[in-house]
């Protein structure tokens, strides 16, 4: 099965700051590779797609990046309503759906 | 609008059964694929099952192999969990999602959107 993880497992940061989370594959899986954020008691709801496809009505300031292993989500400037937990996810092999362990965002 | 609304949680007794709804709306249910992932009590994210949009094809996390069965039934836009033999370690959140992909490359892109709000299932004597 292909391994998904994240670093930093978790940070603080302030209004305003540049984030920058990343999440690297076992194995290559080109550009399979998805963003999602989720708040507490809610569900997760997609950022990115296919490395660096914005999803319709995700703020410009989320951007994505990466293809083979290493990859990297960007807050440009993090708003008050970033602080969450976000995960990626390899959607190269279509038959184990494996997700990062995730990246928790607070306030510094 | 897209909806996803998952039901039929509750608390369970280890080793017994129990029958998760997922009830879709706002888009044609049988074109998509249609997953199934759970979250444990502070934890991260598991994926659990994915079915294809006509039911013809279905895989399960080794986790839940041979006890879980995802199955569908587009005449009612529902997608189900049928999950037996529950241990503990199955306590968790269950949350519906909807598998989406694009034809660009091969194989196509896919991720999962929208997500349901989840249905709780605890597995306890």
């Amino acid at each position: 099965d292909i391994q998904m993880t994240q670093s930093p497992s978790s940070l603080s940061a302030s209004v305003g700051d540049r984030v920058t989370i990343t999440c690297r594959a076992s194995q290559s899986i080109s550009s399979y590779l998805n963003w999602y954020q989720q708040k507490p008691g809610k569900a997760p709801k997609l950022l990115i797609y296919a490395a660096s496809s914005l999803q319709s009505g995700v703020p410009s300031r989320f951007s994505g990046s990466g293809s083979g292993t290493d990859f990297t989500l960007t807050i440009s400037s993090l708003q008050p309503e970033d602080f969450a937990t976000y995960y990626c996810q390899q959607s190269y092999s279509t038959v184990r759906f494996t997700f990062g362990p995730g990246t928790k965002v607070d306030i510094k | 609008q897209v909806q996803l609304v998952e039901s039929g949680g509750g608390v369970v007794q280890p080793g017994r059964s129990l029958r998760l709804s997922c009830a879709a709306s706002g888009f044609t249910f049988s074109s998509y694929g249609m997953h199934w992932v759970r979250q444990a009590p502070g934890k991260g994210l598991e994926w659990v099952a994915v079915i294809w949009y006509d039911g013809s094809n279905k895989y399960y996390a080794d986790s839940v192999k041979g006890r879980f069965t995802i199955s569908r039934d587009n005449s009612k836009n529902t997608l189900y969990l049928q999950m037996n033999s529950l241990r503990a370690e199955d306590t968790a959140v269950y949350y519906c999602a909807r598998a989406v992909d694009t034809a660009m490359v091969t194989p196509p892109y896919n991720w999962f959107d929208p997500w349901g709000q989840g249905t709780l299932v605890t597995v306890s004597s």
